[in-house]
């Protein structure tokens, strides 16, 4: 039962443009959600994180959007650079689970900038 | 302030031997997570644990696999009797009372032979 979906394995994008990275979710007791950034080799890198109170949130070059009616987040980069280039990690926290920060984790997206 | 540290990197072990892993959360971090990622997949949660206590190991396999977390040193996440399956990369993470957000370590890769 897959309760975080990244649906789209692969991105590729013009530097300077933007990436869009898409998650959708099922379980509506996820308050706190959460973008991680992976290179090979290594751990995942926190990037940016919302919680459901919220609908937006902006740190540089990166935003997050939520839309919790349709179950649905967004990564936001832009401009992209070819350093961006990694899988990136949507996850999800359980505000009702039997312990509040579990990291339920989607699929992950290869994103590829190329110059 | 140093990261979230985990040793070995890599650790190969032949069928029905232990392996031992070592997580050592970043300065002042009280909670430490494992997960888990097989080859092609996304990460899965392990276990959640506090000074001395086991929060959630419902992510654990029911045999072989323990985690500890003791009042000093390193959480250590032990497999015993490893099968080829077992083999994977597995990550720790680190968060302080109250916050949500969880820091990784750079992972072991665990190879059964």
């Amino acid at each position: 039962d897959q309760q975080v979906k990244q649906n789209s394995p692969s991105l590729s994008v013009q530097e300077g443009r933007i990436s869009i990275l898409n998650c959708d979710y099922t379980n509506s007791m996820f308050d706190y959600f959460l973008w991680y950034k992976k290179y090979p080799a290594e751990g995942p890198t926190f990037l940016i994180s919302i919680s459901s109170i919220k609908d937006k949130n902006e740190d540089g070059r990166f935003t997050v959007f939520l839309n919790k009616s349709a179950k649905h987040l967004s990564l936001h980069i832009v401009p992209s650079q070819p350093g961006d280039s990694a899988v990136y990690f949507c996850a999800a926290i359980d505000a009702g689970g039997t312990s509040y920060g579990k990291l339920t984790f989607g699929q992950g997206t290869i994103l590829t900038v190329h110059p | 302030n140093a990261g979230v540290m985990q040793n070995p990197r890599h650790l190969v072990r032949r069928r029905g031997q232990e392996a031992r892993l070592r997580c050592s959360p970043m300065k002042g971090h009280s909670h430490v997570y494992w997960y888990r990622q097989l080859p092609e997949e996304g990460l899965k949660f392990m276990v959640y644990l506090q000074k001395e206590n086991i929060i959630d190991e419902s992510g654990m396999p029911k045999e072989r696999f323990s985690a500890e977390f003791p009042k000093e040193g390193p959480s250590i996440l032990r497999i015993q009797q490893v099968v080829r399956g077992d083999s994977a990369a597995y990550f720790c993470a680190s968060s302080p009372p109250g916050g949500d957000t969880q820091y990784f370590g750079p992972g072991t890769r665990l190879t059964v032979l």
